[in-house]
Order: C-alpha cells, then structure tokens, then sequence
C-alpha cells in the first residue's frame, strides 16, 4: 500500500518551454502532497505543499508563478516548470500524506533543460 | 549552525558488519524524527518513524533518539549489499514540513 507514482520519469525539454510533472497516489487518498526539488548529492529541499482544491503554500524562496502548482483530486497533483532555463534542471519528487507525519514519496522526476 | 548535521560519507561496510548513521540537529522543536533509504535516482522510502527518546526496532533496523544531546541514530544489523544506498535523516515539528538531513551514502561490500 501508499504507492506514490510520478510522470513521467524523465523529461528533457529546451530553455524557455513548459514541462508538466504529475504526480498520483494510487492506492490511497492524499490530503496533502509536497513537492520537493533534489541537487546531485545534496538533500531534498521542499518546494511547496498543496491540499486538494486549495492553493498551494510555497516555501520562501520559490517563484510561484515558475512552479505552478495544482492539485485538482485528492490522488493526482500537478507541477508545471514555466518558462524554464539551465538551472532548473533538477530531479524533482513529490510525496503524498494522509496525515501530517508520514509522507510516501514518488520515484522522482529528473528534468533537463538544454 | 546547520539545523540538520549529516555526514555525507560514503560509508563502507564489509557484508554482515553492523552499520551506525548519525545525524544531529538544533532545533529542539522537532517532535519526530524519521530514517528514509533512497536509492540513487528513486524517491525516498521510509524505513523508520519515532516522536519520542529510545529505541525501536524494526527487524534488522533500530533507530535510537536522544533528545537531550539532540542526536539521532540508525543502526543496520548484518547489513546486506542490498542496503547499499543514501540514507536520509528526516525532522518534522507539529507540522507538514520536513527538514531533511544531507544523506550518507552506505556500500556495503559484498
């Protein structure tokens, strides 16, 4: 159980267009997801949390009108790279939550932007 | 200071050695603390949840805290090449976030 699936797996696209990641919950329903941004070798940084029908909260520092974030179910949430560049080339993770503590990740989206 | 201290490593192990991962923090806020295990270019898996001081145990894993010297640990018992991989703290006050650990990446030699 608390299967967390992400698409797609890997993604290369060119500076300066859209991509879209999705994120879904297959097996339970999520009332919140998290959307996490990971550097090689370093931790995983949480870019912001989205509760069904709701805004999504982001974390300082992240530009919410780069990192649309929509969350339209209670098993499917969205993030959409606008306008991307070099430097938001990165593997990107969502996790998904029917509490506040336990999260079950995705397997992680890598992007590249060339 | 850092709130989350990890030691990168990497560690490596023969096979059946007992592993110890450490981390520490600052924040004394934090209620619960959390082990994950991410193989590499996969999301994190989590191996172990506590929110108070001492031990638990979950077949070959234990996971210690000790909130007065703000020091956690994981220990891996008769570690397998399986468990080769990044292992990542994990800290959550009385809210959604949580406050990750750098990673210590672990190989265990065969």
């Amino acid at each position: 159980g608390a299967v967390v699936s992400q698409h797609p797996s890997w993604v290369i696209c060119k500076s300066g267009t859209s991509v879209k990641i999705e994120c879904r919950s297959l097996d339970f329903q999520a009332t919140t997801m998290f959307w996490y941004r990971q550097f090689p070798k370093q931790s995983l940084m949480l870019m912001a949390t989205s509760n069904e029908g709701s805004k999504a909260t982001y974390e300082q520092g992240v530009e919410k009108d780069k990192f649309l974030i929509n969350h339209a179910s209670l098993t499917l949430s969205t993030l959409t790279v606008t306008s991307a560049h070099p430097e938001d080339s990165s593997f990107y993770i969502c996790s998904a939550s029917t509490d506040r503590y336990e999260q079950y990740f995705g397997p992680g989206t890598r992007l590249t932007v060339t | 200071q850092k709130e989350v201290e990890q030691d990168p490593g990497p560690l490596s192990v023969p096979e059946g050695a007992i592993v110890s991962l450490n981390c520490t923090y600052s924040n004394s806020a934090f209620q619960y603390f959390m082990w994950y295990r991410q193989y590499s270019r996969k999301g994190p898996e989590l191996l172990m949840y506590t929110y108070s001081s001492g031990n638990k145990e979950d077949g070959r894993f234990t996971a210690q805290v000790d909130k007065s010297s703000k020091y956690i640990s994981l220990f891996i018992r008769d570690s397998q090449p399986s468990d080769s991989a990044t292992y990542l703290c994990a800290f959550s006050q009385s809210s959604y976030k949580l406050i990750f650990g750098s990673g210590t990446r672990l190989l265990v030699r065969p």
